[in-house]
């Protein structure tokens, strides 16, 4: 019964390909977000949403575009991908602004060739 | 300067040794502070928050110094399964719940 679940697990694709992770939380949280982990391991947040709006949005390039059809969802669409977009792509959710009650998912390993 | 800065290590110590971490903070208004575990290929998970007074937890020690922007983690009779990477993290207020990650210190325990 996963609390934070995103699909897929491992994405491998070409650069210039435009593809989608889905996140799903079971929680009731209203606060979901997208974190990324580059290869020296740094986690920085891309993107937040509360109760399906946009909160958070870090200097991410615009071929980023989350999207929350409702609060226990939020999908991350990449366009146009690049071989730095290779990385490890975490959601997460918590109880709102001021919880820092983080679930996290079990990441989405991207690579780009 | 990072946000939040540690050393990546790696800490090689023996099974039973006690092993310290640190991380120092920039942000002088960062308000919550905590330490996560990541285990290898794993998603971050929450070890403890850490407090002003200092908070134990079994055989884990966290302590905040805030007027040197200072945070410690100290590991008591550490186990095999200890290893992983500790994360410091974290917030400032009015920043809507974004969390703020160190580098990650790598412990590894051998037996």
């Amino acid at each position: 019964d996963t609390a934070v679940s995103q699909t897929p697990k491992y994405l491998v694709t070409q650069m210039g390909n435009d593809k989608s992770i889905k996140c799903e939380q079971n929680l009731g949280h209203d606060t979901m977000y997208w974190y990324k982990q580059d290869s020296k391991k740094f986690l920085k947040i891309m993107f937040s949403y509360n109760n399906k709006e946009l909160i958070i949005n870090e200097t991410v390039p615009n071929r980023f575009s989350p999207k929350s059809p409702d609060k226990a969802h939020l999908n991350l669409h990449i366009n146009s991908l690049e071989l730095g977009d290779s990385a490890v792509y975490f959601c997460a959710s918590s109880g709102g602004q001021g919880d820092y009650g983080y679930t996290f998912g079990s990441g989405t390993r991207l690579t780009v060739v | 300067r990072k946000e939040v800065e540690q050393d990546p290590g790696p800490f090689n110590v023996p099974e039973g040794a006690t092993v310290a971490f640190n991380c120092t903070y920039s942000n002088s208004a960062s308000q919550s502070f905590f330490w996560y575990r990541q285990d290898c290929r794993k998603e971050p998970k929450l070890l403890m928050s850490v407090y002003s007074s200092g908070n134990e937890d079994g055989r884990f020690t966290a302590q905040l110094n805030r007027a040197s922007q200072y945070i410690s983690l100290l590991i008591r009779d550490s186990k095999l399964s200890d290893s992983a990477t500790y994360l410091c993290v974290v917030t400032f207020s009015g920043n809507t719940g974004k969390l703020i990650f160190g580098q990650g210190t790598t412990l590894q325990v051998k037996p």
